[in-house]
């Protein structure tokens, strides 16, 4: 049973526009939220965070938004760039669990020039 | 800086082999994490050491075998691997196990058992 879940598994967007990758979670403890972005080859770089008590966290072109009612998070990426090109994961972590990181199946943004 | 490094980048061996997976971070965290991801799939948590004690063991087969000599080493011992086990081998750190603490990854072990 997936308690993390990005249910597309791929994106494709022009240069410029916006990427809108979505990711929905089951666990109602689940209270902090990370986004990793993953090259061919590479560990999964940390990217952007969220904590429950939050419902939006910017960091330069990122954007992360927080539903808590729809357990329902979203990475916004604008403007999108060639480089963004990578398997974007959620994942998400129960604080009375540790720190285990359930992660989502990953997201593969393609952005063209 | 946030880099954690991995050892050998790439290794390839045999069912009957012995090897060692090693990762090296000079942060001060003293939470060390193995997962292992297989292609297309997410990363899967096998180990988690917090203060040089094994804290998390995803029942992992014992063929698999972690070492935290120290604070900044997390080695990851393999023998009698089955083919199977091919995937890449992720470490992780963070500043501790508890509290909103980040995750960072390692560059990957790629590892392929014939």
């Amino acid at each position: 049973d997936q308690q993390v879940k990005q249910n597309s598994p791929s994106l494709s967007v022009q240069e410029g526009r916006i990427s809108i990758l979505n990711c929905d979670y089951t666990n109602s403890m689940f209270d902090y939220f990370l986004w990793y972005k993953k090259y061919p080859a590479e560990g999964p770089t940390f990217l952007i965070s969220i904590s429950s008590i939050k419902d939006k966290n910017e960091d330069g072109r990122f954007t992360v938004f927080l539903n808590k009612s729809a357990k329902h998070l979203s990475l916004h990426i604008v403007p999108s760039q060639p480089g963004d090109s990578a398997v974007y994961f959620c994942a998400a972590r129960d604080n009375n669990a540790g720190n285990m990181l359930t992660f989502g199946g990953g997201t593969r943004l393609m952005v063209k020039p | 800086d946030t880099e954690v490094t991995q050892t050998p980048k790439h290794l390839v061996m045999g069912m009957t082999n012995k090897k060692s997976l090693k990762c090296e971070q000079h942060m001060g965290h003293r939470a060390m994490y193995w997962y292992k991801q297989k292609a297309k799939k997410p990363p899967e948590l096998m180990f988690v050491y917090s203060y040089e004690k094994l804290s998390i063991n995803e029942s992992v087969p014992s063929r698999f075998s972690p070492e935290c000599p120290n604070s900044s080493l997390l080695n990851l011992h393999l023998h009698a691997l089955q083919p199977e086990d091919s995937a890449l081998y992720l470490c992780a750190s963070s500043r501790g196990q508890g509290g909103w603490e980040t995750q960072y990854f390692g560059p990957g072990t790629r590892l392929l058992v014939l």
